[in-house]
Formats: structure tokens, C-alpha cells, sequence
């Protein structure tokens, strides 16, 4: 089974505080992408990286994409209230293209 | 103007009813998605409509069957419902043809909260 293992699972922080989300897989992506789910709401794409080693910046977000393409993270700087949220990423498995998404992160930033 | 729009927000319904979910997207969009978000939050993807073409059908009970009557609408029909179905149930739409989900940005709606009795 091809897994995309978050960690950590549940994370609560103070506003202002550094954060690093890490979304792992034994299969290789050709693409991997990272989201951000609010309460009732339908996840919205944040970012999409394609090459090993890619990284991407997002206002305060870097995500970086591992130089293998089996792993990425995601680091917030300076958390705000406004980052709570449900962080997911996804990815096409190379060679079989599967959609898979990981394991999910709850973020909770406390003002 | 909302882009992908999903009816209804909430279904609760008895076990071994049939019951249909309707999504549209204003957006001009070529591809549609059904995902499924269980009560742990993960997202698996059921369904990939192109063009009202089946494009992707993961492991789906045949009880699931969506229904594309035309490009902007994605409908989700589900028989003989089963508790094991209570999930949220996500539409989603892209923009370019053919691509695999991944390489593109999809567009989700808000969800229809399904619950099974």
C-alpha cells in the first residue's frame, strides 16, 4: 500500500512560533502538493513542486520537495492565528500515477 | 459567485436507501473529482470525470455511479447506502484536460456531510 505518512499528527503552537510539517512515502512522486483544509470547508491548493530538491516559497510558507521525491515538508514562520488549519499533502506516485493523499496535520495556532 | 457548489450540505438518511449528490462548477473547468474524507480526515479520490468522460475510477463499490450530464455538473448517485458510506463527500474541478490530478489545481467545493443510520 503507498502511504504519505504526515507528522506530526497534531500540532499546537504559540502565535509567533517556527513550524515544520514532514509528509514521507517509501514510493517515488512525480509531483507532490500541499493543502490547507478549514473546518467545513473543502481543502484549498497551496502549492504544487515537481522536482527533487524544489523549493517554493508562500509568503511565510517554504515547502521543500526531498531530492529523492519521496518526501516534502512545510515550514511556517512566524505562525499567526490565521494558519489554524487541517494540512494535507498529495501526490502522484510515479509510474502507477495514483492520487494519494498523507495522513494529515491539525495545526492549532494560539493567539 | 461560488466556482464549485455542492448540494446538498448535510444528508442523513437510513441504511439501504439510494441517494444522489450534486455538484456544479462555474469555472469553465474540463475535468470534475469525487473525493471521500472519512471521520480520521483522510481523503481518498473516487472518481475523475473529462469532458463527461469517465477518466478514473478507483476501488469504488458499484454502488457509487456518477453521472456527468454535462462539463460544469458531476452528480454522485449512491445505492443501497451502507454505514460504512457516513463520510464527507467532496467535489472537486481543473482546469486542463487529461491531466492526472496532481499537476494541476483542482478547485474543491465545501462538501456534503453524509450520514448513514
Amino acid at each position: 500500500t503507498q502511504l504519505l505518512e504526515q507528522s506530526p499528527q497534531f500540532l499546537s503552537i504559540q502565535e509567533g512560533e517556527n513550524l515544520t510539517v514532514y509528509c514521507n512515502s517509501s514510493s517515488v512522486f512525480s509531483s507532490l502538493q500541499w493543502y490547507r483544509q478549514e473546518p467545513g470547508e473543502g481543502p484549498v491548493l497551496l502549492v504544487t513542486v515537481v522536482t527533487g530538491g524544489e523549493v517554493k516559497k508562500l509568503k511565510r510558507l517554504t515547502f521543500q520537495f526531498g531530492d529523492a521525491r519521496k518526501d516534502s515538508s512545510l515550514h511556517i514562520t512566524a505562525a499567526q492565528p490565521g494558519d489554524t488549519g487541517l494540512y494535507l499533502c498529495a501526490g502522484v506516485t510515479s509510474g502507477t500515477y495514483k492520487y494519494i493523499f498523507g495522513t494529515g496535520t491539525r495545526l492549532k495556532v494560539l493567539a | 459567485d461560488t466556482a464549485v457548489s455542492q448540494t446538498p450540505k448535510y444528508l442523513v438518511t437510513q441504511m439501504g436507501n439510494d441517494k444522489s449528490i450534486k455538484c456544479e462548477q462555474n469555472l469553465g473547468h474540463d475535468t470534475m473529482y469525487w473525493y471521500k474524507q472519512d471521520s480520521k480526515k483522510f481523503l481518498k479520490i473516487m472518481f475523475s470525470y473529462n469532458n463527461k468522460e469517465l477518466i478514473i475510477n478507483e476501488t469504488v463499490p458499484n454502488r457509487f455511479s456518477p453521472k456527468s450530464p454535462d462539463k460544469a455538473h458531476l452528480n454522485l448517485h449512491i445505492n443501497s447506502l451502507e454505514l460504512g458510506d457516513s463520510a464527507v463527500y467532496f467535489c472537486a474541478s481543473s482546469q486542463l484536460a487529461g491531466r492526472a490530478p496532481g499537476t494541476d489545481t483542482q478547485y474543491f467545493g465545501p462538501g456534503t456531510r453524509l450520514t448513514v443510520l
